[in-house]
Order: structure tokens, then sequence, then C-alpha cells
């Protein structure tokens, strides 16, 4: 069975702290994405990863950076947590054309 | 990318056949139609994919007229957990390189006793 997962459900950070989500897939996936999820607003891109070391900007980069070293494992990066990033946060990875298998998503609370 | 238009919301009971159509006016020759299915604090769930005419599997049918500018996604018997929301996307159809998905509002479908 594919899998996605997500290096936690929840999490309550300051205002200012250094945050990392951890992502990992266990399908060899080229491509892996990160999104955010907000009420009203549907999924956004933040990045995404199309291969070791590569990275690409999507729709909301602003605040975010990404690390990819391993194939299995993409990274998000919140530099300097604000309020306006707490959010839910969902990694994905690509399997065929346009099918992605998401994880169960990060809800981030920045106080 | 082609823009999706859905409906917001849905009511159904269980036992029914649930039909959401999507419209997808500026479709592109390469594009796809997707759907996806995602429940409350979980990440969306790929449910089925078409080019044209009809596919089906274990879970829905698509149905995709030969315009291609709208798509409906059937769910037969619908039961309380297919209560969910669900996204219809279109997108750029190749094996290699990075395609975008663009998830809209969704429609969101509340199956009822």
């Amino acid at each position: 069975d594919v899998k996605v997962t997500q290096s936690s459900r929840y999490l309550v950070k300051r205002t200012g702290e250094k945050v990392f989500l951890e992502c990992v897939q266990d399908m060899d996936h080229e491509n892996m994405f990160w999104y955010r999820q907000d009420p009203g607003l549907g999924l956004r891109l933040i990045y995404f990863s199309y291969d070791v070391k590569m990275k690409e900007k999507g729709d909301i980069p602003e605040g975010y950076s990404v690390s990819r070293e391993k194939k299995e494992r993409f990274s998000l990066i919140l530099e300097s947590a604000s309020t306006n990033q707490t959010s839910m946060y969902l990694c994905a990875s690509r399997a065929t054309v346009n099918e992605q298998f998401f994880g169960p998503g990060t809800r981030l609370t920045v106080l | 990318l082609a823009k999706t238009t859905q409906p917001i919301s849905m009511d159904s009971y269980e036992g029914q056949e649930v039909n959401i159509t999507c419209s997808h006016n500026n479709i592109a020759t390469n594009d796809y139609i997707t759907w996806y299915q995602q429940f409350p604090s979980q990440g969306p769930r790929f449910i089925i994919q078409g080019y044209k005419t009809k596919v089906t599997n274990e879970v829905a049918s698509l149905f995709i007229p030969a315009d291609r500018k709208s798509s409906t996604l059937s769910l037969p018997r619908v039961s309380l957990s297919d209560t969910a929301v669900y996204y219809c996307l279109v997108g750029e159809g190749f094996s290699g390189g990075y395609n975008k998905l663009i998830f809209g509002a969704g429609t969101r479908l509340a199956v009822h006793p």
C-alpha cells in the first residue's frame, strides 16, 4: 500500500520560530509537493520538487523554503513563523498523470 | 490551465446515485480530467481520471461528452461514508515532467440517512 507520511498531525509554534515540516514517501516517486489548505481558498501550491536537490516555486512561496536531500523526503521550512501561516499543510507525491498521493496533513497553529 | 466550475454543495440520501457535474469550457487538447475526494482532516484522495467518453472503476464512473467541456462524476448508491468534498481538476497529461494541479473549492457532498 502506497504511503505518504508527515511528521506531525498537529503543531503549535510561536511567532518568529523556525518550523520544519517533514514528509516521507515510500513509492520512489520523483515529484513531491507542498500545499497549504485554507477555508474558502482550496489547496494552494507552495513548492514542488521534481528530483533530488531540485525545487521550483509554486503559487505562494513567500515565507517558505524547502529541502530535498533524498528522494523519499521533502521538507518544508518556515524560516520565521507568522500568524498568517496558520494553516493545514499537505504533502503529496506524484504517481502517474494527474495522480498525486497525499499525506494526512499537518495542522499548524502559530501563536 | 483550464478553470473548472462545480456546485458548492449537494445533498443526497443513502442508497441514491449522485452525479456531480463540472464544467471546464477552456479545456485543452492535452488536458485530462481528474476527480479527488477529501474527508475532513485528511489529504485529498485520487478517485478517477479520464480523457474522453466513459471511465469506470470500483469507486465511481466518469462521463465525458464529445466536446469535453464538462464532465460528470457518478457515485452509485452512496452511503454516509461518501460524505466528503469532491474536487474536479483538469491538467496537462504527460508522463514526464511536472504538471500542476489546481484545486478549486470543490463540491461538498452531504449524504443523509
